[in-house]
């Protein structure tokens, strides 16, 4: 079946670093979502991509969306203590409107 | 903003117990969806409802069941709960135009 992969598992950064997950797919993707949990929180949606090459930008944050549409990636620009979290990226699934999750990549700033 | 709930944030049980986790959502949004949270898993999908009385299995629906009798409300429910399903349990609803998808605050059950 379709699997979404991230990496890093885990990341820990001074504040002030930057900072980037990687999301793979099995499969191509018609878009990709990104979501960002807080600790003790629930996933919260940030962005959907859905053109090949798309890249886009909320403030420090970086998304693209790889040209074959199985990859994607999230550029974090001088990271702040309140990008502390865990960031899933997730895509569409074979059926109906449900989402394939990645493993996601907990973000840890130090002050 | 529509809002989710779900039933419980803490919730402790012993093996063999029946279980019952719901979730509401204050709108008229017909999917909604269950999944478990584990460290190193990310989220995987348990089951999901495109509406009332209709149901479909996720990735892991082994040990668990759903009810949908109304459009607001999707309960799981762990028959005969067992120590593997101590999880971080999540529910929420996903938009049919553009499926991003809106989660509640989760139930953390512990099976002991």
């Amino acid at each position: 079946g379709q699997q979404v992969m991230q990496i890093p598992q885990y990341q820990h950064v001074q504040e002030g670093e930057d900072f980037t997950t990687y999301c793979n797919s099995s499969t191509t993707l018609s878009n990709i979502q990104w979501y960002k949990q807080r600790p003790g929180g629930h996933p919260v949606f940030l962005i959907q991509l859905v053109k090949s090459g798309e890249v886009k930008k909320q403030k420090r944050l970086t998304f693209q969306f790889g040209e074959a549409k199985k990859n994607s990636s999230l550029h974090i620009t001088a990271t702040q203590t309140t990008d502390v979290g865990t960031y899933f990226c997730a895509g569409p699934r074979n059926a109906g409107n449900m989402l394939t999750f990645g493993g996601g990549t907990r973000l840890m700033v130090k002050p | 903003d529509v809002k989710v709930t779900q039933s419980s944030r803490y919730l402790v049980k012993r093996t063999g117990e029946k279980v019952f986790l719901e979730c509401v959502q204050d709108m008229d949004h017909e999917n909604m969806f269950w999944y478990r949270q584990d460290p190193g898993l990310g989220l995987r999908l348990i089951y999901f409802s495109y509406d009332v009385k209709m149901k479909e299995k996720g990735d892991i629906p082994e040990g668990y069941s759903v009810s949908r009798e109304k459009k607001e409300r999707f309960s799981l429910i762990l028959e005969s709960a067992s120590t593997n399903q101590t999880s971080m349990y999540l529910c929420g609803y996903g938009r049919v135009s553009y499926n991003e998808q809106f989660f509640g605050p989760g139930t953390r059950l512990t099976v002991l």
